[in-house]
């Protein structure tokens, strides 16, 4: 089955600097590349995903890459402010079945 | 509009009980599933319904079963609790295989 491996498991990071998380994959066939953010008590909200035929998508701060020769994919935040705290968790999916990274806590220290 | 439904939010149990998580969504969607999360680990999938009248198995199904009661609600039976299913459950649903997944916010099950 799919296995994605994701770094670093915690990252500290200043308000105003970026935060980058980078997540590989072993399943040439995995075809969508969801990134997740949770926070305490809650469950996983969507905060960008990237499908295989896409290398970079941008949403205001945040921004996705994809490299499927080299299979690995990552998350940068730009301008982090306190609210980016956060558990943030990638995936790659082949058709239903979600293979999730172990996660990285995020702290944005004001 | 709610979304993903999960009740209860907590559970205690004691070792042998048998309990049914149960999960609602009210957005149309086609397919549900059901993850664990443990402490330091990603989701792993349990089981997943990709349509109404359809179940199959995830990474991890060993211990559990589930129901597809009709196109908004997907529960999660376990027969025989086992203190190595103390976890975090969360129920997800999709329009199909290919789209978004939302997720719920999750049921605490302790069992003793």
């Amino acid at each position: 089955g799919e296995n994605v491996e994701q770094h670093p498991s915690t990252l500290s990071v200043q308000e105003g600097d970026s935060a980058v998380i980078k997540c590989t994959y072993s399943d040439s066939a995995s075809n969508y590349f969801p990134w997740y953010k949770q926070e305490l008590g809650k469950g996983p909200q969507l905060i960008i995903d990237i499908r295989s035929n896409v290398g970079e998508k941008k949403d205001q701060r945040i921004a996705v890459t994809l490299n499927k020769t080299a299979k690995h994919f990552s998350l940068h935040i730009t301008e982090t402010q306190p609210e980016d705290s956060a558990v943030y968790f990638c995936a790659a999916s082949v058709d239903y079945k979600l293979s999730f990274g172990a996660g990285t806590t995020v702290t944005v220290r004001a | 509009n709610a979304g993903v439904t999960q009740t209860p939010k907590f559970q205690v149990l004691k070792t042998g009980q048998s309990m049914t998580l149960q999960c609602a969504q009210d957005m149309n969607h086609n397919s549900m599933y059901w993850y664990r999360q443990d402490p330091g680990m990603g989701l792993r999938l349990i089981y997943y319904s990709a349509s109404e009248g359809t179940t199959d198995k995830g990474e991890v199904p060993n211990g559990y079963n589930v129901s597809r009661l009709n196109k908004r609600e997907f529960s999660l039976r376990l027969e025989s609790a086992a203190p190595s299913q103390t976890s975090v459950y969360f129920c997800a649903s999709s329009e199909d295989g290919q789209g978004t997944q939302h997720f719920g916010d999750g049921t605490r099950l302790s069992i003793l």
